[in-house]
């Protein structure tokens, strides 16, 4: 099956810094989505890149959807305490088997910890 | 949060029971998807549906079963329960045409 290498497993940060995490595969999707997760809660979308070299942001984070359609890169800049979690990135592929399934495949997480 | 709810939000169970958990969704979407959560694993795809009726394996569905009488409700049924189904359970649900999923809160199940 399909399969994202993410990487880092973890990062420990300073406050203020910025960080930088990516998700690559052998596989070719034709949506990107990020996703950050606090403990004891499900994961809440951050990002969703559609195109083949999109580059979107939403506040501090910017997302790029990479060019192969195999990768992407999710920045984080200024990190703040509340950034702490663990983000996933998903890459999305619909398939048709009785109705059209938009299936995700996650990595395995990036667990996130800022250092006030 | 899309209006999804799951139930129980935990539980324990012995081994060999049956387990229902609930995903109940307040906006009539087409697809309901359930995920499970586990150290090293990331979230993998148990089942899914994409209609009344109409539901598909994941990459995880053995010992695992699913029904969706009503569009609002998608219930996953471990028939026996054993100790590899301890597990964070989520529902998702596609919102709109295109792909964004929005997760419920979770469903953490022991199996002892």
């Amino acid at each position: 099956g399909q399969q994202l290498n993410q990487s880092p497993q973890s990062m420990f940060i300073q406050e203020g810094e910025d960080v930088s995490m990516n998700c690559t595969s052998s596989s070719i999707f034709n949506t990107w989505l990020w996703y950050k997760q606090d403990p004891g809660e499900g994961p809440v979308l951050l990002i969703a890149l559609y195109k083949a070299g999109e580059l979107t942001s939403n506040g501090r984070l910017t997302a790029q959807f990479g060019i192969t359609r195999k990768d992407s890169f999710l920045n984080i800049s200024a990190s703040i305490p509340s950034d702490v979690g663990i983000y996933f990135c998903a890459g999305q592929t619909i398939e048709n088997s009785g109705g059209s399934n938009y299936k995700l495949t996650f990595g395995k997480g990036t667990l996130l910890t800022v250092n006030p | 949060d899309a209006g999804i709810t799951q139930s129980p939000r935990h539980k324990v169970t012995e081994t060999g029971t049956p387990v229902t958990l609930r995903c109940h969704q307040t906006e009539n979407h087409r697809y309901m998807y359930w995920y499970r959560q586990d150290p090293g694993h990331g979230l993998r795809l148990i089942h899914y549906s994409y209609g009344v009726k109409d539901t598909d394996k994941g990459e995880v569905s053995d010992g695992y079963s699913v029904s969706r009488s009503k569009t609002e409700d998608f219930l996953l049924t471990l028939e026996s329960a054993t100790s590899s189904q301890t597990s964070v359970y989520f529902c998702a649900i596609r919102v709109g045409w295109n792909t964004e999923a929005f997760f419920g809160q979770g469903t953490r199940l022991t199996v002892v």
